[in-house]
């Protein structure tokens, strides 16, 4: 599965949108791109998916770049309980069962 | 309510005493996992099972067990638990979507403490 790299943390403001950048360069064409955070020691939590076309849920937006080496999460408009660790994840379909969650955007939200 | 659910949620116990920390899931998924998550190292996979009787390991596999019985339980055994061992263990359950890609919805962690 590819790799991908994000920056280590980012700061938003309360109310503005979050935009958080993934760097996965060596993607190939049956990989998918996950989006997962982590509040404090929780259990992660799933935020959205996918393929090659930008996805929007009603929790975020993922945008895909044409050639798919780099994507954003998109949280429209950030509250403090999105303060978290964002993990960018790409696997295959067959391979998405075991999801290799490196370090993540630890993400703070500030009033 | 659809959910992932973990016993014990904090366990401290010594060397060698066998253990077992049990995860179920009630949203009839094929799929469950076993992580374990440590500081600067992310979350790792144990062991996973594809269906009732179907196990396989992961990426740190060594001194851990795991049964799948029946399709909504997946317990972790530790035989003989050691100080490595110490960590926050989360259990996952998979969700076929659209697309064939995995969702997974996460417990809420065991933390564990080995002296």
């Amino acid at each position: 599965d590819a790799k991908t790299t994000q920056p280590p943390s980012m700061d938003c403001a309360e109310g503005r949108a979050a935009n958080l950048p993934c760097n996965h360069s060596t993607i190939s064409g049956n990989e998918y791109v996950y989006w997962y955070r982590q509040i404090h020691s929780q259990g992660p939590q799933y935020i959205i998916h996918g393929l090659k076309n930008n996805e929007t849920n009603e929790m975020a937006s993922l945008i895909i770049t044409e050639d798919r080496k780099s994507s954003t999460l998109i949280l429209p408009h950030a509250t403090l309980r999105d303060t978290a660790v964002y993990y960018c994840i790409v696997s295959r379909e067959t391979g998405a069962n075991n999801l290799f969650f490196g370090t993540g955007t630890r993400l703070t939200v500030i009033p | 309510e659809a959910q992932v659910t973990q016993n014990p949620r904090y366990l401290i116990t010594v060397t060698g005493k066998k253990l077992t920390v049990t995860c179920s899931q009630n949203m009839n998924h094929e799929y469950m996992s076993w992580y374990r998550q440590d500081p600067g190292l992310g979350l790792r996979q144990i062991y996973y099972s594809m269906n009732v009787e179907v196990t396989d390991k992961g990426d740190v596999p060594e001194g851990y067990k795991v049964s799948r019985k029946e399709k909504r339980n997946f317990p972790l055994i530790l035989e003989s638990p050691s100080p490595n061992q110490t960590s926050l263990y989360f259990c996952a359950s998979s969700l076929r979507s659209r697309g064939l890609a995995y969702e997974q919805y996460f417990g809420p962690g065991t933390r564990l403490t080995v002296t």
